[in-house]
């Protein structure tokens, strides 16, 4: 069973459009992130979220924003898609108590055209 | 979170031991120290992580300085699937759970 994963794995879009990205965890962690890896392969934290608490890096424009139906999920959506945009999201999961491990997804390749 | 400084990349052959090094020379006293690895095309991957104490896993062994101003990541018999960017990361215990990864030492592993 996968423990964190995201869909879609490729996404190939237009500057200007509104896309979102699918996370799930069935590691049963109640805080969840987003990463985005450029193209030089920086890894740079997005979001870091729990039921109680979003945190966000004060260098992720607002037409990023993180959405949670609950606990297993967090997607994001982005607006306004640039072409700066274009790069490898991961989410990652981990437990509060142990957050020095996070669990990592696949990533989504995202191109913006 | 306080720099850490990674050698760009590092080579080894397999079945041998590797020795990673991490420099972090302004690490505060509530500063844990992360190891992460990534294989090509996908997420990062705990590997390893302490606060003083030298630590072991499955995975590998974290050797930390007295001083706390390095660490070395040991991979007692590399593989080829150890074949991968290593992360060294610091982590403030105070800060919350973001990590802030560097640019990490690419590890090739020839057989």
């Amino acid at each position: 069973d996968t423990a964190v994963s995201q869909t879609p794995k490729y996404l190939v879009t237009q500057m200007g459009n509104d896309k979102s990205i699918k996370c799930e965890q069935n590691l049963g962690h109640d805080t969840m992130y987003w990463y985005k890896q450029d193209s030089k392969k920086f890894l740079k934290i997005m979001f870091s979220y729990n039921n109680k608490e979003l945190i966000i890096n004060e260098t992720v424009p607002n037409r990023f924003s993180p959405k949670s139906p609950d606990k297993a999920h967090l997607n994001l959506h982005i607006n306004s898609l640039e072409l700066g945009d274009s790069a490898v999201y991961f989410c990652a999961s981990s437990q509060v108590s142990t957050s020095y491990e996070q669990y990592f997804g696949p990533g989504t390749r995202l191109t913006v055209t | 979170d306080a720099k850490t400084t990674q050698p760009n990349s590092m080579e080894s052959n397999e079945e041998e031991p590797v020795h990673l090094p991490c420099n972090h020379s302004t690490i505060s006293g509530t500063d844990y120290i992360h190891w992460y690895r990534q294989l090509p095309s996908q997420g990062p991957e705990y590997v390893i992580h302490g606060l003083t104490s030298n630590v072991n896993n499955r995975m590998a062994s974290l050797a930390i300085a007295e001083d706390r101003k390095s660490s070395t990541l040991i991979l007692h018999r590399a593989t080829l699937r150890d074949a991968a960017v290593y992360y060294c990361i610091l982590r403030d215990r105070n800060a919350g759970n973001m990590l802030t990864f560097g640019g990490g030492t690419r590890l090739m592993v020839k057989p």
